[in-house]
């Protein structure tokens, strides 16, 4: 089955800074990325997603890259604020395999004021 | 207003017992899904539903049962079997093309 890394697991940045987290997964037919972000004790809200026929996702601060030749895609968050601090979980999801998300283990992300 | 409701917020379960999440949409997706998540971890598929009155196991659905005889229902019984049920339970659903999933607000199951 699908087999989803994340790096780091933790990320400290100062606020205004950029933040990357990246993500490898193991199935190159796995065809659809999305990005969560959870605070603590609430459900996984999405940020972000892409597709495999895409290559770069940009909404506001937050964009998305993805590699299928190496299989790995990046959250890219810029000019962090306080509220981005969170946990941020990536996914990867086969359409054929009933679509089902396979998650990474999470990077909580902390930004300094 | 359309979404995912998950009850109860917090749910207590004593040794040998069955105890049932409850997971219901009203946003007509067709597939729905159940996740565990342990503290400070992602989360992992217990068992996941593509059309009424049928579901495929996931990664970890030993100790696990569930059933989808409508299609804005998809009950989670975690039972006796499942030693170790302390974790944050989470209901997803999706429309029929598939993505993206969007989650209820969960259920925190312990044990007394």
């Amino acid at each position: 089955g699908e087999n989803v890394e994340q790096h780091p697991s933790t990320l400290s940045v100062q606020e205004g800074d950029s933040a990357v987290i990246k993500c490898t997964y193991s199935d190159s037919a796995s065809n659809y990325f999305p990005w969560y972000k959870q605070e603590l004790g609430k459900r996984p809200q999405l940020i972000i997603d892409i597709r495999s026929n895409v290559g770069e996702k940009k909404d506001q601060r937050i964009a998305v890259t993805l590699n299928k030749t190496a299989k790995h895609f990046s959250l890219h968050i810029t000019e962090t604020q306080p509220e981005d601090s969170a946990v941020y979980f990536c996914a990867a999801s086969l359409r054929a395999a009933g679509n089902k998300l396979t998650f990474g283990g999470g990077t909580r992300v902390l930004v300094k004021p | 207003d359309g979404g995912i409701t998950q009850s109860p917020k917090y749910l207590f379960r004593k040794e040998g017992q069955n105890v049932t999440l409850s997971c219901e949409q009203n946003l007509n997706h067709d597939a729905m899904y159940w996740y565990r998540q342990d503290p400070g971890q992602g989360l992992r598929l217990i068992y996941y539903s593509q059309i009424v009155n049928d579901f495929q196991k996931g990664d970890i659905a030993e100790g696990y049962s569930v059933s989808r005889e409508k299609k804005e229902s998809f009950p989670l019984t975690v039972t006796s079997a499942q030693k170790n049920p302390t974790a944050f339970y989470l209901c997803a659903s999706t429309p029929a093309h598939g993505q993206p999933q969007h989650f209820g607000d969960g259920t925190r199951l312990s044990i007394l």
